[in-house]
Order: structure tokens, then C-alpha cells, then sequence
């Protein structure tokens, strides 16, 4: 089956310092792409960095960067220079061939002036 | 471009009446997607379209749960009758890719609709 696990409910980070929000999946796939959301209180979703499963390299977006353990099956998002703005859920996503996203339960982050 | 449009962005009902969710994808987006949002069972898939056909509709809770895609510009999620339980926010999202292309493309979230059944 394919999964998402996101084993931090909530973390807490000090301004300007970095976080890292961790991700582990599950597939059988070789070829899949992995995702990172941002929900804040606002409730909307808003598509942070994008991690194909052939790529060699790890994804950065700004402040965003992902840490992709292909062996490990993991793909944990590290925020750098955390904002006051940064408080928000945070989910991570798997794509397949098949086009279907499986979301994991997402982690809370609050960042502490 | 506009967006994934949903509406109406709140719908408050009473146990028992018909709920009509409406959305409309990114002009161009070939797959669409419905999800809900609780606290508790966090952002689950309800059902996805590809170029207007459901693909996968195991995630729908059960009978009074039905989603239609008549063009690729228009969906709609409906709840009849509806119960207190599906309360929830319920997103609409669209994305570029088919069932076998396996290129990137990110979903572009709606604003959510908020239900809340009495």
C-alpha cells in the first residue's frame, strides 16, 4: 500500500533558525513524485517544493530545500532562517503513476518570535 | 489565471437537505480531484477525475455521496441527504498529467468549501 507518514504532530522552531519536517513513504513504484504543502490558518494549500523519485538531486525553493533518502524511503522538508509566517501545517504528498496524491496526516509548525 | 474556483466558500444546512459543491479547475487542468478536511481524519481523497471520467471513486464515504464532471470546466460534489458527520472543509483541486504520464505536476488547490451540517 502506498503511504505517507508524518510522525510529528507539532513542532516548534525560534525565529531564524532552521526546521526540519520529517516524511517517510511507502510505494512500490519506481517512478513517483513527492510534494510539499503549506496549509495555513487561512486554510488554503499552497504548493511548496516538488521531489521526482529519478532525480539526483535535492529539490530547493528558496528558503525551502528537501532532503530526499531514496534508500530510505524519506523526504523531510528543512525550512531555513524560519519566519513568523512559517506557522502553518505543513503536509507532505506522494504522487504515482496514476496520477492519485496520498496525503499524510501533516505536521503543525509554529514558529516563536 | 483565476484559479480553482469553488463555491460557495461556506454552506451551512441542516441535517437532511441536499448539498451542492461546485468547482471549477484551472482552465487546461485535465485531472480534478475532491477531498475533505476533519480534525480528525485529517485530508482524505473522496474522488478523482481524469479528462471528465472518475478514475477512483473508493475514497466517496457511501451512496450519499455522488460527483459528476459533465465538462472539463465543471464539477460538482453532492450530498444527499446530508448528516451532521460531514461536516468538514472540502477542497477541489486540479493538476495537468494523465493516468499514465508521470511527469511533474503539482495539484493547485481550491479555497475550500466550509460545510456545516446541524
Amino acid at each position: 500500500a502506498q503511504k505517507i507518514t508524518q510522525t510529528q504532530p507539532g513542532m516548534f522552531v525560534q525565529e531564524k533558525e532552521a526546521v526540519t519536517l520529517d516524511c517517510t513513504y511507502d510505494t512500490s513504484d519506481p517512478s513517483y513524485g513527492l510534494f510539499w504543502y503549506k496549509q495555513p490558518s487561512s486554510g488554503e494549500m499552497i504548493f511548496l517544493i516538488y521531489q521526482g523519485s529519478y532525480d539526483q538531486q535535492n529539490a530547493t525553493e528558496g528558503r525551502y530545500s528537501l532532503n530526499f533518502q531514496k534508500a530510505r524511503k524519506s523526504a523531510n522538508l528543512v525550512i531555513s532562517a524560519s519566519q513568523l509566517g512559517d506557522s502553518a501545517m505543513y503536509f507532505c504528498a506522494i504522487r504515482h503513476t496514476g496520477n492519485q496524491f496520498y496525503f499524510g496526516t501533516g505536521t503543525s509548525l509554529t514558529v516563536i518570535p | 489565471d483565476a484559479g480553482v474556483i469553488q463555491s460557495p466558500r461556506h454552506e451551512v444546512t441542516e441535517m437532511g437537505q441536499e448539498v451542492t459543491l461546485r468547482c471549477k479547475p484551472i482552465s487546461g487542468h485535465n485531472s480534478l480531484f475532491w477531498y475533505r478536511q476533519t480534525m480528525m481524519r485529517g485530508l482524505e481523497l473522496l474522488i478523482y477525475f481524469n479528462n471528465n471520467v472518475p478514475i477512483d471513486d473508493s475514497g466517496m464515504p457511501e451512496d450519499r455521496f455522488s460527483a459528476k464532471m459533465p465538462n472539463a470546466s465543471f464539477s460538482t460534489l453532492k450530498i444527499q441527504p446530508s448528516e451532521p458527520r460531514d461536516s468538514a472543509v472540502y477542497f477541489c483541486a486540479s493538476s495537468l498529467g494523465t493516468v499514465r504520464d508521470f511527469s511533474y505536476n503539482e495539484q493547485f488547490f481550491g479555497p475550500g468549501t466550509r460545510l456545516t451540517v446541524l
